[in-house]
C-alpha cells in the first residue's frame, strides 16, 4: 500500500535558521513527488514536481530533493512569511490517478 | 483568472439532506479531484476524474457520488449526509493526472 509519512509534525524557527522537512514515502513505482505549501484557510498551493532519485529543484529560499525512500524541503534562511503547512504527495505507478498526501509538516517562522 | 471555484464555500445542513457542491475550472484540465482535509487525518482523496465520463474510487469514496459530463465541471454530491462528512473539502484540477494538480479554495461542510 502506498504510504507518506512527514516529519516533523511542528517545526518553529527564528527567522534566519535554516531547516530541513521530510516526507518518507513507500510507493510501487513512484511517478511524481509533489510539494505543497498550504496557508491557514486556504488550498494548497503547488511548490515542486520530483520524479527520480539525485533530483533537485530550487525556488526562492526553497530546495527540494529526492532519494529513492526520502524527500527533503530546505528552507534556507527563512522568512516569516514562509510560516504554512507544507504538504508532501506521492503518485505510484499501480493507480496513476490517486494522490496519497502526508498529514503535513507545520513551519512557524518568528522575526 | 486560471483558477478552480467551488460553490458553496460554507455550507451547515441536517442529517439526510441532499446535496451537491460544485467545481468548476477554467483551464481545460482533463484531470480533476475531490480531496477531504481533518485534522490529524490530513488530505484524503474521494474520488478523482481522468476525463469527461470516467471517474474513479479515491481512498474515502463511501458516502459520496460524482459525475463528469462536461470537462469543466466535477460535482460532488452527498446523497445523505451524516455528521461524519463535517469536513473542508477540496476540488482539484490538473492539465493530466501526471501533472501538479491546482485546488480550489475549499468548501466547509457542518452536518449537523
Amino acid at each position: 500500500e502506498d504510504q507518506v509519512t512527514q516529519s516533523p509534525e511542528a517545526l518553529r524557527l527564528q527567522e534566519g535558521e535554516s531547516s530541513s522537512l521530510n516526507c518518507s514515502y513507500t510507493v510501487s513505482g513512484l511517478r511524481g513527488l509533489f510539494w505543497y505549501r498550504q496557508d491557514p484557510g486556504k488550498g494548497p498551493e503547488f511548490l515542486f514536481t520530483l520524479y527520480s532519485a539525485g533530483e533537485e529543484k530550487e525556488k526562492e529560499r526553497l530546495k527540494a530533493t529526492l532519494t529513492k525512500k526520502e524527500s527533503f524541503l530546505h528552507i534556507t534562511a527563512p522568512k516569516p512569511e514562509d510560516s504554512a503547512t507544507y504538504l508532501c504527495a506521492v503518485r505510484g505507478s499501480s493507480n496513476t490517478g490517486k494522490l496519497i498526501f502526508g498529514q503535513g509538516t507545520t513551519l512557524q517562522v518568528k522575526p | 483568472e486560471a483558477q478552480v471555484t467551488q460553490n458553496p464555500r460554507y455550507l451547515i445542513t441536517v442529517t439526510g439532506k441532499k446535496l451537491t457542491v460544485t467545481c468548476s475550472q477554467n483551464m481545460n484540465h482533463e484531470y480533476m479531484s475531490w480531496y477531504r482535509q481533518d485534522p490529524g487525518l490530513g488530505l484524503r482523496q474521494i474520488y478523482y476524474s481522468m476525463n469527461v465520463e470516467v471517474t474513479d474510487k479515491g481512498d474515502v469514496p463511501e458516502g459520496y457520488k460524482v459525475s463528469r459530463k462536461e470537462k469543466r465541471n466535477f460535482p460532488l454530491i452527498l446523497e445523505s449526509p451524516s455528521p461524519n462528512q463535517t469536513s473542508l473539502y477540496f476540488c482539484a484540477s490538473s492539465l493530466d493526472y501526471s501533472y501538479e494538480q491546482y485546488f480550489g479554495p475549499g468548501t466547509r461542510l457542518t452536518v449537523t
